[in-house]
């Protein structure tokens, strides 16, 4: 069964730091989706991207935050400048479209901000 | 604008009892709804939706839900609770059209005792 996959499974990085989370969609899927979980705390709705660019973004989806398909296959997250704010869960997810109204998701990135 | 309220962080029951597990919702335009299920270290899995049609949904696991428009709710239950359930439930509500974000609730454990 085709699966969501996401690159790493758990990043560590220094605060200031650049970061990028890297996600495969599913396969002929046409809508993609950056959430993040704060330990402890709701799932939480980034960003989404459908057709090449941002099609909604939330208020904490700022400047420091953008997303890329850079091929046919990839979806990333990058963060330019981490804080300790930023330590969560982040999870990608993708959408067929059409009558398709779930989301499939991956396992999540674990990001540590230090 | 959309959001979910899931009563009870935590709900324990025995094996082999029932499994009620509760969803209140509020949109202002007709809601798709969703059960996801996240085990131990792992990404959140679609146990069922409601979008259009039949108001009592099956899903995996043995798992239904069933949409009250005029309670606005979307409770999950199970009629016999095995050990594999212990996990933690995420109730998200979506709107038609648009980016279709999820909105999620802050999810409930469940707890299974032999």
């Amino acid at each position: 069964e085709p699966e969501v996959t996401q690159t790493p499974s758990h990043q560590v990085t220094q605060m200031g730091q650049e970061v990028i989370l890297r996600c495969v969609p599913i396969s002929n899927h046409l809508y993609f989706y950056w959430y993040r979980q704060i330990l402890g705390q709701k799932v939480e709705f980034l960003v989404s991207f459908y057709n090449n660019e941002i099609s909604e973004k939330s208020e904490i989806f700022d400047d420091q935050f953008s997303v890329e398909r850079p091929d046919g296959s990839n979806f990333t997250l990058k963060i330019r400048s981490t804080k300790l704010e930023d330590s969560a869960m982040y999870f990608c997810a993708s959408r067929a479209g059409g009558t398709t109204y779930e989301q499939y998701f991956g396992p999540g990135t674990r990001l540590t901000v230090t | 604008a959309q959001s979910v309220t899931q009563l009870g962080s935590h709900v324990s029951v025995s094996e082999g009892a029932l499994v009620l597990l509760r969803c209140n919702y509020s949109s202002s335009v007709p809601p798709y709804l969703f059960w996801y299920v996240q085990y131990p270290n792992q990404g959140l899995q679609l146990l069922l939706k409601y979008t259009t049609g039949a108001t009592l949904v099956k899903g995996i696991n043995g798992f239904e839900a069933e949409f009250k428009k005029s309670e606005t709710s979307f409770h999950l239950t199970k009629p016999s609770a095995h050990m594999s359930d212990a996990a933690e439930y995420f109730c998200a509500v979506s709107e038609a059209g648009g980016a279709q974000k999820l909105v999620f609730g802050q999810g409930t454990r469940l707890t299974i005792n032999p």
